[in-house]
């Protein structure tokens, strides 16, 4: 496979719920993003991992729970989420180096309705 | 702080109209960057361009095209003849140098392209 993929495309879960996103890369990045995606809301940063490191939590509820085993994966963590939730969860990753940003290459995103 | 406004919510064009999407920035920064995404119906972010703040020279890649203006903080994007393919939402993000990899996007521009 090659790009970034994410698994489940589409994911329908209760607030009671747990359940996690999963993200590969496959482009020998080295930083690695969740992004939210809710209709008329412009994307929001939620996580940013560099060389598996957390490097930004952007005011995220606990109820989100991100982790990075490796510069490949990136996992979400979900439980006990509010219909508020319900959106566009995008992945993206890019190459990290002091003094310069580079483009980040998405995911196609899951498609999460909480009831 | 960072901004990035898209102030075209919606453009709809006839096929092979030519169409430029507007995006104007603020930042503190002196060294940044500016990307423009499309998101197709399918829901992926796909890169079109990263241009560095020092770069000012403008663009062309086949029927695109980009105007880079420091003096007046934009960097707009324009389709030459467009095609249905064309239709999507179309995001400019920004990245300053103190901000690494992290990406303040715009709220986006919806063009459709009519037959």
């Amino acid at each position: 496979e090659t790009g970034v993929t994410q698994t489940p495309r589409h994911l329908v879960m209760g607030m009671t719920n747990k359940k996690s996103l999963k993200c590969e890369q496959h482009l020998g990045h080295n930083a690695m993003y969740w992004y939210k995606q809710s209709a008329k809301k412009p994307l929001e940063l939620m996580f940013v991992y560099s060389l598996e490191e957390r490097v930004e939590n952007n005011s995220v509820p606990s109820r989100f729970s991100p982790e990075c085993p490796n510069s490949s994966h990136l996992f979400l963590h979900l439980h006990t989420l509010q219909p508020e939730d319900s959106a566009l969860y995008l992945c993206a990753s890019s190459q990290d180096s002091p003094g310069a940003s580079y483009e980040q290459y998405f995911g196609p995103g899951t498609r999460l309705t909480v009831t | 702080a960072q901004k990035v406004t898209q102030a075209q919510t919606e453009i709809s064009v006839v096929e092979k109209e030519d169409v430029t999407l507007d995006c104007v920035y603020e930042t503190r920064d002196t060294t940044y960057y500016l990307f423009w995404y499309k998101q197709p119906p399918s829901g992926e972010l796909v890169f079109l361009i990263r241009r560095n703040s020092f770069d000012e020279q403008n663009e062309i890649s086949g029927r695109y095209s980009w105007n880079f203006q420091k003096s007046t903080s934009s960097f707009n994007f324009t389709i030459t003849a467009s095609q249905v393919v064309d239709s999507a939402v179309y995001f400019c993000a920004l990245s300053g140098d103190n901000a690494g990899n992290m990406l303040t996007f715009g709220g986006g521009t919806r063009l459709m392209v009519k037959p």
